[in-house]
């Protein structure tokens, strides 16, 4: 199956800094998604993002599709962006493939 | 405002009793899943419907059942709940144009079995 690889693992900022997130994925996508799990567990959407680049407010990201990876950029971090970042991927069919996440905890 | 509503948020119950998790959506969407998420194994599909009446399985469907009678909802019930079904749960929907489109997930239900 499909191979999703996220990096780093962990990431540990001061408030205020900016950083970004990589996610690498093994073959072509339909549906490349980004989502925050807050500390409450709860599965947020940033970013539907199969290709091209996306803002939102501090928030952006980047799918390279031919390149088979996707960014997401944060900037000005706050301690409320703690929480674990996952990318999902869809191939073809009727699941989303989930990178292992990349915890990020923003200190004051 | 579109949304996914799962119930409960949180469950604990002991081994053996059935119990329904309710998932319900109110964008219309053709496609529906379930996933859990456990520490170290990530989220993991469980079953899915791609309409009313069509369901399959996911990758962990084993302990687990599903029905699809109206397009709004998609309950998972576990008919005799085990210790190893302890995880968290969310439910999915999405369009589906060819694959899964972009996916809105339920708040999660957290289960612990007893």
């Amino acid at each position: 199956g499909i191979q999703v690889e996220q990096s780093p693992p962990d990431l540990i900022l001061q408030e205020g800094a900016n950083s970004t997130l990589r996610c690498n994925f093994s073959d072509s996508v339909n549906n490349l998604q980004w989502f925050h799990q807050n500390p409450w567990g709860q599965l947020i959407n940033l970013f539907y993002i199969p290709s091209g680049t996306k803002q939102n407010g501090r928030l952006s990201a980047t799918t390279v599709a031919t390149e088979r990876y996707s960014l997401l950029y944060i900037s000005s971090s706050q301690t409320t962006d703690s929480g674990v970042y996952f990318c999902a991927v869809n191939l073809s069919g009727y699941a989303l493939n989930f990178g292992k996440g990349t915890s990020l905890l923003v200190t004051p | 405002e579109a949304q996914v509503t799962q119930n409960p948020r949180y469950l604990i119950t002991v081994t053996g009793k059935k119990l329904t998790v309710t998932c319900s959506q109110n964008m219309n969407h053709e496609y529906m899943s379930w996933y859990r998420q456990d520490p170290g194994l990530g989220l993991r599909q469980i079953y899915y419907s791609m309409n009313v009446e069509v369901t399959d399985k996911g990758d962990v469907p084993e302990g687990y059942k599903v029905s699809r009678k109206e397009k709004r909802n998609f309950p998972l019930i576990l008919e005799s709940p085990s210790p190893n079904q302890t995880s968290l749960y969310f439910c999915a929907s999405s369009l589906f144009k060819g694959s899964v489109t972009e996916a809105f997930f339920g708040q999660g239900t957290r289960l612990t079995v007893v």
